[in-house]
């Protein structure tokens, strides 16, 4: 079956530093993987979405990457502040047909920046 | 432009209670999605709606859970019996259809707490 993972449930950086989330695949190659953001006691917030065919994606302070020969996809903020502390989400987007798209979410992982 | 909105926001029942929870879309948003999240786990899709159709409820258990989105707008879920498992956040989502990012918008989510 098709599975998503992210290895690592919490992650603790020092501020100013580069966080590197990862997220993993299994028996499939997804097309499009999202990267949404999670803070306690809401729902996920989409940041990022990235196609098979793009190596990187970027926005602001963030970047993700996308190795299909890995299955791999790599989740970087730069220059980390406090308020990036939330758990991240890695997303395979199932069905995209139209405005259609089922998710298959992973477990999230959970980032600590540290003043 | 207003969110995803969900109520109640916390819910604590008995369990073989009957649970019912409310999802109002970001307007104009013909997909309509419901997820249950787990403590520590990404959310999980129980039903898809297209307009008024669903049209991927696989995940959904229907011996006690069922759904509606009459009219295609607002949508409901409810629990009938409630059971102990059955304690976890409830989220709704919209999307509309654009196709850069195929964008999911989540609502606050309802906490379900069975006791």
């Amino acid at each position: 079956s098709q599975k998503i993972e992210q290895n690592s449930e919490a992650l603790n950086i020092q501020e100013g530093k580069t966080a590197t989330l990862t997220c993993n695949y299994t028996n499939y190659s997804p097309a499009y993987l999202q990267w949404y953001r999670q803070d306690p006691g809401r729902g996920p917030v989409f940041l990022l979405l990235i196609r098979e065919n793009e190596k990187e994606k970027r926005k602001e302070r963030l970047k993700v990457t996308f190795d299909t020969t890995l299955k791999q996809s790599l989740f970087h903020i730069t220059a980390s502040q406090p308020a990036d502390s939330a758990t991240y989400l890695c997303a395979h987007l199932l069905n995209y047909g139209g405005s259609q798209g089922n998710l298959i979410f992973g477990k999230g992982t959970k980032l600590s920046v540290k003043p | 432009e207003a969110g995803v909105v969900q109520s109640p926001r916390y819910k604590i029942i008995e369990k073989k209670q009957p649970v019912a929870f409310w999802c109002n879309p970001i307007s104009g948003h013909n997909t309509l999605y419901w997820y249950r999240q787990n403590l520590g786990q990404g959310p999980e899709l129980l039903i898809r709606y297209e307009n008024e159709e669903a049209v991927d409820d696989s995940q959904l258990p229907k011996d006690r859970f069922s759904a509606e989105r009459l009219k295609g707008v607002d949508s409901t879920l409810k629990i009938q019996p409630a059971e102990l498992g059955d304690s976890a956040v409830y989220l709704c989502a919209s999307s509309g259809r654009d196709r850069r990012s195929y964008e999911q918008y989540f609502g606050p989510g309802t906490r379900l707490t069975v006791t």
